[in-house]
């Protein structure tokens, strides 16, 4: 089973800041099944990036991802109010694939 | 208008048996895995399972094999998520989604979630 670890658990940011946020596999990944999701309280995930660097649709430029093989990042460039959630990334290069556990973006 | 509807929230006392649903509409259903999600109270999420309509082949994350059981009619677009005997630690949100082919698996659309409560 391929673990994800994401750092860090909480960031605590102002609106307008650059967020950077890390996701690590324990293996290798192959082609880009690496996607990352936003979730606020009392709603479903919402799917933001898709194959590592690729933005769904409806997704405002803000939110950008990177990476490759082992460690891949989602970036905020510049953090609006409703962007304070957590942060999910997912990998499904094996079925049925796995959660990170995690990085909840909070105000400072 | 793609849609996964779940249904409405369940409690249950442990040891007794539950089967929570997410209808899929506006899409091909048997040509899009559906997996489903487990999200703890205060925790993060747990992809449990997946199953493909077309053929019904199921997949199970190694933590919920023989824990839970993935089915699926394809006559009413359904899929299916069911426990024999419920424990208290089943208590949970349940979300199905949809794995998308052109987005590398990644999940389109999900349900809103299904509020598990096994308690006594």
């Amino acid at each position: 089973e391929i673990v994800l670890t994401q750092s860090p658990a909480t960031l605590s940011l102002s609106p307008g800041e650059r967020v950077t946020l890390s996701c690590r596999a324990s293996q290798r990944l192959s082609g880009s099944y690496l996607a990352w999701y936003q979730q606020k309280p009392g709603q479903a995930p919402r799917l933001l990036i898709y194959g590592a660097s690729s933005g769904a649709t409806g997704i405002p430029d803000r939110f950008s991802g990177s990476g490759s093989e082992t460690d891949f990042t989602l970036t905020i460039s510049s953090l609006e109010p409703e962007d304070f959630a957590v942060y999910y990334c997912q990998q499904t290069a094996t079925s049925p694939g796995t959660f990170g556990q995690g990085t909840k973006v909070e105000i400072k | 208008e793609v849609q996964l509807v779940q249904s409405e929230a369940e409690v249950r006392e442990p040891g007794e048996s539950l089967k929570i649903s997410c209808k899929g509409s506006g899409y091909n259903f048997a040509t899009y895995w559906i997996g489903w999600v487990r999200q703890m109270p205060g925790k993060g999420l747990e992809w449990m399972g997946v199953i493909y309509p077309g053929d019904s082949d199921t997949r199970y994350n190694p933590s919920f094999q023989g824990q839970v059981t993935i089915s699926v009619d394809r006559s009413i677009n359904t899929a299916f998520l069911q426990w024999i005997s419920l424990k208290a630690s089943d208590t949970a949100m349940y979300f199905c989604a949809r794995q998308s082919p052109a987005y590398y698996k990644a999940s389109d659309y999900w349900g809103r979630g299904t509020l598990v409560t096994v308690s006594s």
